[in-house]
């Protein structure tokens, strides 16, 4: 089945600075990638997604790329602010079965 | 406001106790899930129904009964649970039911502590 890695599992920057959380994984049969933020006492919030058939996509400061070949999907936060602290996660669906990444755990420092 | 509710949001119980966690989605969905969230590891798939039918049940314990009495809701029966079972137990909807596991809305969450 399909396996998802995620790095860092944490991740601490300075406010105004970027982040950069990347995930890998197993099945090329993956062909959606979302991506949630979960904030303290809360569920996941889906944030962004992409598909396969996209390399890259954006909302205001987050951005999302998806490189086929080499299995890997990345998370792109620009312009960090301190609401941006939370936990992250992947996800890639295959054959009707989503499987996440560990998670993320991003401080942005004020 | 998710739009997938949540009752109670945090729950403590013995080990011989009986509980039932609630969940109903608001979003017109046809898929239900129940997810576990242990510290320090990935989400773990519990349960799926699809249109009120379950349609996987990732090798579960039985002491975690699921039940769904219609699209909207959503329910996790609780019985003779063990400390390790204590964790976040997250509720989810997608709207496509013939390929589950589509966008997932999760809810907030039920915090379960077993003593």
């Amino acid at each position: 089945g399909e396996n998802v890695e995620q790095h860092p599992s944490t991740l601490s920057v300075q406010e105004g600075d970027s982040a950069v959380i990347k995930c890998t994984y197993s099945d090329s049969a993956s062909n959606y990638f979302p991506w949630y933020k979960q904030e303290l006492g809360k569920g996941p919030q889906l944030i962004i997604d992409i598909r396969s058939n996209v390399g890259e996509k954006k909302d205001q400061r987050i951005a999302v790329t998806l490189n086929k070949t080499a299995k890997h999907f990345s998370l792109h936060i620009t312009e960090t602010q301190p609401e941006d602290s939370a936990v992250y996660f992947c996800a890639a669906l295959a054959r009707n079965d989503m499987r996440f990444g560990a998670g993320t755990r991003l401080t942005v420092k004020p | 406001e998710t739009g997938v509710t949540q009752t109670p949001r945090h729950l403590v119980m013995g080990m011989t106790n009986k509980k039932s966690l609630k969940c109903e989605q608001h979003l017109g969905h046809n898929a239900m899930y129940w997810y576990k969230q242990s510290a320090k590891k990935p989400l773990e798939l519990m349960f799926v129904y699809s249109l009120e039918e379950r349609v996987e049940n990732n090798s579960v314990p039985s002491r975690f009964s699921p039940e769904c009495p219609n699209s909207s809701h959503l329910f996790l029966h609780l019985h003779t649970l063990q400390p390790e079972d204590s964790a976040l137990y997250l509720c989810a909807s997608s709207q496509d039911a013939d390929r589950i596991g589509g966008t997932i809305y999760f809810g907030e969450g039920s915090w379960l502590t077993v003593v």
